[in-house]
């Protein structure tokens, strides 16, 4: 079946600029994730939605940065006044939470701000 | 989440099998162990989990010593294809992933 998609696969914008990256997640997943990849390293929690639940925003980095679901959907994740150290692969992912422990990954977008 | 220790690089003859060691000596009672990898520029792919008893899927097996403060990742017969970077995590299940730096997996024909 179809798995996690996100768009678009890559972004270069200017500093200062808002960004708005997508995220589909696999149909029936109720859980989907955000994480961030800075170049050469491991994977930075940005914020998790499980359902209709409030989200676990813990892990975004600035009030700059917002994400939102559409019931158990897709979901946006928005950068506002872009700065250069939000470069980085931003990788979307999902669960079947309640029988499933696996989380499938997306492809990432990759955002550069020059 | 327990921390978990991982050698930096292996290199795997292709063909042979790859065993990938892990050790996390502060793991508790209701954390699992799972093991995810990254192929180069793509999003990171689970493998395979487990609490405390050894399990096999079609990709790897998992040993879990029966202290459970060390595993070991067995991919049977390695090909060029599973060269990537492969994490050991310990956590919670269901919710979000710390990856640690991982180990780096070369197999060479």
């Amino acid at each position: 079946g179809a798995g996690v998609s996100q768009s678009p696969s890559n972004k270069v914008t200017e500093k200062g600029k808002d960004v708005e990256l997508r995220c589909d997640p696999i149909s029936g997943h109720t859980a989907l994730y955000w994480y961030r990849q800075r170049l050469g390293q491991g994977l930075e929690f940005l914020i998790y939605f499980q359902g209709n639940s409030a989200p676990d925003k813990s892990g975004l980095p600035s009030d700059r940065f917002s994400a939102e679901r559409t019931g158990e959907s897709v979901s946006t994740l928005t950068i506002q006044r872009t700065q250069q150290e939000d470069s980085a692969v931003y990788l979307c992912a999902s669960s079947f939470r309640d029988y499933y422990y696996e989380q499938y990954f997306g492809p990432g977008t990759r955002l550069t701000v020059t | 989440d327990a921390k978990t220790t991982q050698p930096t690089s292996m290199d795997c003859a292709e063909g042979r099998a790859a065993n990938l060691p892990c050790n996390h000596s502060t793991i508790s009672g209701n954390e699992y162990v799972y093991w995810y990898r990254q192929i180069h520029s793509q999003g990171p792919q689970y493998i395979i989990h487990g609490l405390k008893n050894n399990e096999t899927n079609e990709m790897a097996s998992l040993i879990i010593t029966e202290d459970r403060k060390s595993s070991t990742l067995i991919l049977p017969h390695a090909t060029l294809r599973d060269t990537a970077v492969y994490y050991c995590i310990v956590h919670n299940a269901g919710n979000m992933l710390t990856f640690g730096g991982g180990t780096r997996l070369m197999v060479k024909p």
